[in-house]
């Protein structure tokens, strides 16, 4: 069981846009801690998607964008495209636990 | 370009210890943190523990107290992770994840990952 919350699965057609959730509580991301977002492709190493909230690293096309509101935040995914299928996690900083938190992932499907 | 380099694939027999070492490249060693994050199969991420050089410090997930020891041995640039008491659940891909240098709260690179299988 997972410390942050997320769905196991979303979906999309190409050109569509999707957004993943992903909910907390008020020792990690209530608590001010930030959200930060990876993608896994298939056969691949974790890449970091979105740092603190809603920053894009170099090279992440801004189809990506982040949001975090309350004990919540959120990926969305514009103009979806195929490459875009992978598996998408969460992670921030539990200070009850004094432990960095995952989500327990969302594989994305283009359909 | 950073690189974080990792030892090869490991077989081990259940109580047994695996030692898996990363090797970062391409950045200043101490300013930064190292994590260690597994994957099993049909599972998630899971952090494990992390070192920052440059505090001497070591923590690590409660789920892993007593199992887990993460050094830096800053002669040799290298971070290592044992894990003792190997268990079949512990088979799984370690990934060796850099932390950002400013607050130390998210992995900016990630090592190419090292599947330990634990199988008797």
């Amino acid at each position: 069981q997972s410390i942050l919350t997320q769905p196991p699965s979303v979906s999309g057609a190409p050109g569509q846009r999707v957004t993943i959730s992903c909910t907390g509580s008020r020792s990690n991301i209530g608590a001010g801690y930030e959200v930060h977002w990876y993608h896994q492709l298939p056969g691949t190493v974790p890449k970091l998607l979105i740092y603190d909230n809603n920053n894009r690293p170099s090279g992440v096309p801004d189809r990506f964008s982040g949001s975090k509101s309350g004990t919540s935040a959120s990926l969305a995914i514009t103009g979806l495209q195929a490459e875009d299928e992978a598996d998408y996690y969460c992670q921030s900083y539990d200070s009850s636990l004094s432990e960095y938190v995952f989500g327990g992932g969302t594989k994305l499907t283009v359909l | 370009q950073v690189q974080l380099v990792q030892s090869g694939a490991e077989v081990k027999r259940p109580e047994s210890s695996v030692k898996v070492s990363c090797r970062p490249s391409g950045g200043t060693f101490t300013n930064y943190g190292f994590s260690w994050v597994r994957r099993a199969p049909g599972q998630g991420l899971e952090w494990m523990g992390r070192i920052i050089p440059i505090l001497g410090i070591a923590n690590y997930a409660q789920k892993f107290h007593g199992r887990l020891t993460i050094i830096a041995d800053e002669s040799t640039n290298t971070v290592y992770m044992e894990l003792s008491g190997l268990r079949y659940e512990d088979t799984a891909v370690y990934y060796c994840a850099r932390l950002q240098n400013s607050g130390w709260l998210y992995f900016d690179y990630w090592g190419e990952g090292t599947l330990v299988t634990v199988s008797s």
